[in-house]
C-alpha cells in the first residue's frame, strides 16, 4: 500500500514557540492532504484539507492563523503550529490521497507544549 | 452535518470469542464507509465499503454495509490478543478527495 511519513514523530517545545510538522507521500502523488488532531481516547477530528498549490480549507472552529498549512508539492504538506500553547498539545495525524483514492495515514506526531 | 455513531464504546471479551462492532451514519451524498484499526499510533486501513450487501472479508475480519438502514458492522471471529485496539468507522461524502467523518471508535480489549 501507499506510504505516508511524518516528521518529527515526537516534539516537545516551550510555550510561545512555533512547531512545523511535515507530511510526505513517499511513493505516490498526493493531490490532497488532510490534517487531523486527536486528543487522548478520542476520535480523529479533521482540522483542514489542502490541495496542492492552493489554500487549505479549514474546518469550523480551527484557527487558520494558528495552524498554518502549506501544500507546496504533490508529495509534501506542512502544518505549522504558531505560538504553541499547552492546550495545543495533542497527536497530529496527516493523511494523503491521490485522485479518487482512499486516504493513507501518516504515523502521527505527538506534540507536547510545556 | 454528517454524523457517525459507533457502538459499543468499549468491549471486553475473552480470546476466541466473536465480536460485532456497529457503525451507523447520517451523511449527505454518501460515497463510502471505511473501517480502521488504531493501536498506538495512526489508524491502519481495514475495509472500504461502497455497495450494500456485499461482504468484505480479510482473514478473521469481515464487514458489510446496509445503505438502506445506514449502518455497517465489523465482525471479528476467533479473537486474539493482537486484535485489541480501537476500531474506527468513517464515512466519506461525495466523490474523490472528500473529508472523512469519524465515529468515536470502539475500544476492543481481548483478555487472554
Amino acid at each position: 500500500g501507499a506510504v505516508v511519513s511524518q516528521h518529527p514523530s515526537r516534539v516537545i517545545c516551550k510555550s510561545g514557540t512555533s512547531v512545523k510538522i511535515e507530511c510526505r507521500s513517499l511513493d505516490f502523488q498526493a493531490t490532497t492532504m488532510f490534517w487531523y488532531r486527536q486528543f487522548p481516547k478520542q476520535s480523529l477530528m479533521l482540522m483542514a484539507t489542502s490541495n496542492e498549490g492552493s489554500k487549505a480549507t479549514y474546518e469550523q472552529g480551527v484557527e487558520k492563523d494558528k495552524f498554518l498549512i502549506n501544500h507546496a508539492s504533490l508529495t509534501l504538506s506542512t502544518l505549522t503550529v504558531t505560538s504553541a500553547h499547552p492546550e495545543d498539545s495533542s497527536f497530529y495525524i496527516c493523511s494523503a490521497s491521490g485522485s479518487y483514492e482512499t486516504q493513507y495515514f501518516g504515523p502521527g506526531t505527538r506534540l507536547l507544549v510545556l | 452535518e454528517d454524523k457517525v455513531v459507533q457502538s459499543p464504546l468499549s468491549l471486553v471479551v475473552h480470546e476466541g470469542d466473536t465480536v460485532t462492532l456497529n457503525c451507523s451514519y447520517e451523511v449527505t451524498n454518501f460515497r463510502s464507509l471505511l473501517w480502521y484499526k488504531q493501536e498506538k499510533k495512526a489508524p491502519t486501513f481495514l475495509f472500504m465499503l461502497t455497495s450494500s450487501g456485499i461482504e468484505k472479508k480479510s482473514g478473521r475480519l469481515s464487514s458489510i454495509l446496509d445503505k438502506k438502514e445506514l449502518f455497517s458492522i465489523l465482525n471479528i471471529t476467533a479473537t486474539q490478543t493482537g486484535d485489541s485496539a480501537v476500531y474506527l468507522c468513517a464515512v466519506e461524502a461525495n466523490f474523490g478527495n472528500e473529508k472523512l467523518t469519524f465515529g468515536t471508535g470502539t475500544r476492543l480489549t481481548i483478555i487472554p
